[in-house]
């Protein structure tokens, strides 16, 4: 069975520092792996997915790498923001199975 | 576009007690989810359907029921409330041939 870990649990920064968040995953044969946000008492949102044949995506100051070999993904936040403060979360998907989640790291970024 | 809108925001049940948590999407998007995300927790998919008329189990299904008579609604029903059941329930929905889930705001569920 797929199992996602996420750690830190949580992670304290001051501003501007670049930072990052760290996923693994305990079965490579996966089909992509994605990078959420959620905001206290709010939905998910989608930041970066990267497909299985994908080394990394990047979209403005964030950049989520994988290697699918090791199970492990990583999500960088260059120049962090008190804006960024809020829980990261990874999931994986297997091929023909539905997302499995990792338990999420809640950032804080104090001004 | 309202996006993926989900009522209520927030009820307390008694144990044994029914409801039904109800989402809702403009997008036309054919695949929909339900997940459950207990506190500190990662999400659980509980239910899901790829169009209209056909639901398939999750995770941890049992306690749960969904149907989907339309494309657009997609409600979870709880049929016997139990304190294992306090959760944040979020509903979700994928575009066809899309991977992008876009995600409800939640609903906070207390069964006492």
């Amino acid at each position: 069975k797929q199992e996602v870990t996420q750690i830190p649990a949580a992670l304290s920064v001051p501003e501007g520092e670049n930072l990052v968040l760290n996923c693994s995953f305990t079965d490579s044969a996966i089909y992509n792996l994605q990078w959420f946000r959620q905001d206290p008492g709010k939905g998910l949102t989608s930041l970066l997915l990267i497909q299985s044949s994908q080394r990394e995506q990047t979209s403005g100051r964030l950049n989520a790498s994988l290697d699918k070999s090791s199970g492990r993904s990583t999500l960088y936040i260059a120049a962090s923001q008190p804006g960024d403060s809020a829980t990261y979360l990874c999931a994986v998907r297997p091929p023909g199975n539905m997302l499995t989640f990792g338990g999420g790291t809640r950032l804080m970024v104090k001004p | 576009n309202a996006g993926v809108t989900q009522t209520p925001k927030f009820r307390i049940l008694k144990i044994g007690q029914s409801m039904t948590l109800q989402c809702a999407q403009d997008m036309n998007h054919n695949y929909m989810y339900w997940y459950r995300q207990d506190p500190g927790m990662g999400l659980k998919l509980i239910y899901y359907s790829v169009g209209a008329g056909i639901t398939d189990k999750g995770e941890v299904p049992n306690g749960y029921n969904v149907s989907r008579s339309t494309t657009e609604d997609f409600p979870l029903r709880l049929e016997l409330a139990a304190p294992s059941q306090t959760s944040v329930y979020f509903c979700a929905s994928t575009p066809l041939g899309m991977e992008t889930q876009y995600f409800g705001p939640g609903t906070r569920l207390l069964v006492l």
